[in-house]
């Protein structure tokens, strides 16, 4: 069975804080991707980035990078220099080859509240 | 570029009334998908569709139905609303398939309350 957990429920910075939002996953396949999604407070569903399970390069974008390693089936998001519009909540998901159709397996999401 | 294009954006419904939620895309994707969002929740598949006249059930299926009879829209029934389809659904498309790294394109849901 493929599960993501992101066992941070809600996580509270002040801003300029780091702060990294973790996720685990759990598959028995050798070929998956992994997502995250931003989910601001206006409700919609905006693609961060993603990863395909054979590529365990980090990978830097602006004040955002991830961590991918498959050692840990971990796959962490750090926001440096956190801004008040960074406040939103996270979404880690899965998608493994031929589970139903490409389906993303999310985790329960992390809401992120950074104060000025 | 609209993208995925659900509608309506908001309602509320009486237990046992039915309704229809609309989803189109306009990037001749050939799969769709729908979620649901519960409050603390991650989103989990309702219904899913690899091309037109092919639908398949997800993880939490009961009390929807849906069809696919063209590329572009792929509606959600709800035919005997209960309040435990109060929820945010989602609509989605995706180029590929199930081996594709693309990530899905997502519509900006409809929040849904049934009283």
């Amino acid at each position: 069975a493929q599960k993501v957990t992101q066992a941070q429920t809600e996580i509270s910075v002040v801003e300029k804080e780091d702060v990294t939002l973790d996720c685990v996953y759990e598959t028995r396949d050798t070929t998956y991707y992994l997502f995250w999604y931003k989910q601001p407070p206006s409700g919609e569903l905006v693609f961060l980035i993603r990863r395909n399970s054979f590529d365990e390069q980090n990978e830097i974008s602006g004040r955002y990078s991830w961590n991918f390693q498959k050692s840990t089936s971990s796959f962490n998001f750090t926001i440096t220099a956190s801004q008040v519009v960074d406040s939103a909540v996270y979404f880690c998901a899965l998608r493994v080859v031929g589970g139903q159709g490409g389906k993303l397996i999310f985790g329960q999401g992390t809401e992120l509240s950074v104060k000025p | 570029n609209a993208g995925v294009t659900q509608t309506p954006k908001f309602r509320i419904l009486k237990i046992g009334q039915s309704m229809t939620l609309q989803c189109t895309q306009d990037m001749n994707h050939n799969y769709m998908y729908w979620y649901r969002q519960d409050p603390g929740m991650g989103l989990k598949l309702i219904y899913y569709s690899v091309g037109a006249g092919i639908t398949d059930k997800g993880e939490v299926p009961n009390g929807y139905n849906v069809s696919r009879s063209t590329t572009e829209d792929f509606p959600l029934r709800l035919e005997l609303a209960a309040p435990s389809q109060t929820s945010v659904y989602f609509c989605a498309s995706l180029q590929t398939g199930s081996s594709s790294n693309q990530p899905q394109h997502f519509g900006d849901g409809t929040r849904l309350s049934i009283l």
